[in-house]
């Protein structure tokens, strides 16, 4: 069975320090991992996407993750905060054995301080 | 069109009716999703279409749930009996290529409140 889990509700940041939210991952086979983020009254955009190949995906906005196998971890990270990110980030995984759905966490909730 | 449009964007019903909420996902996209956000519970999966292939219902809450997509294009998610459980905001999502990039395109979603 595919799960992902987003350990924290809520992450709070200083505007201009690093962030980082994070997600672990279960899928039987190898999985391809996902960050979308909802602004708020608005639909989700995707923000990156590991397929393969190297462990450290960049993406929209200064995002950044990093695929860790050994730990099934998938965190989001971004070396400066914007009060802008603020936003609900959601975490997603399917298992590349062909399953059609994309599993997504419960989400967190980020708040950047001025 | 430019992006997934969804209608009702607000929709508010009483215990028992039935309702419609539709998706118009972008033009030549051959996949579309519904989920279902419920406060707290994330992104609950409910079918898949992929082009002319019989769609994946495998996460339909119910048989109160049902969903169609005429022409390959325009989705519509039916319930019916509505239930308050049912209140959510359902998400609809399309994308181009195939179901394994996962990179989709989201609508802005349809609020249900069932009273």
């Amino acid at each position: 069975a595919q799960s992902v889990a987003q350990p924290e509700d809520q992450v709070n940041v200083a505007e201009g320090n690093p962030l980082t939210v994070k997600c672990t991952y279960s899928v039987s086979g190898n999985p391809y991992l996902f960050w979308y983020v909802q602004y708020p009254n608005r639909g989700l955009q995707f923000l990156l996407k590991y397929i393969t190949g190297d462990n450290l995906v960049k993406g929209s906005y200064g995002f950044e993750a990093e695929f860790n196998k050994s730990q099934t971890s998938f965190h989001l990270k971004k070396p400066s905060a914007l009060v802008s990110d603020s936003a609900l980030y959601f975490c997603a995984v399917r298992d590349i054995t062909g399953a059609n759905n994309l599993f997504f966490g419960t989400g967190t909730r980020l708040t950047v301080i001025p | 069109g430019a992006g997934v449009s969804q209608s009702p964007s607000n929709k508010v019903t009483e215990k028992g009716k039935d309702v419609e909420l539709r998706c118009d996902p972008i033009s030549g996209h051959t996949a579309l999703y519904w989920y279902r956000q419920s406060l707290g519970q994330g992104l609950e999966f409910l079918i898949y279409f992929q082009g002319n292939s019989a769609p994946d219902k495998s996460g339909l809450p119910s048989d109160r749930f049902s969903a169609e997509r005429t022409g390959g294009s325009v989705s519509t998610l039916t319930i019916q009996r509505t239930q308050q459980e049912d209140s959510a905001v359902y998400l609809c999502a399309s994308t181009a290529t195939g179901p394994n990039t996962g990179e989709l395109f989201f609508g802005e979603g349809s609020r249900l409140t069932v009273l």
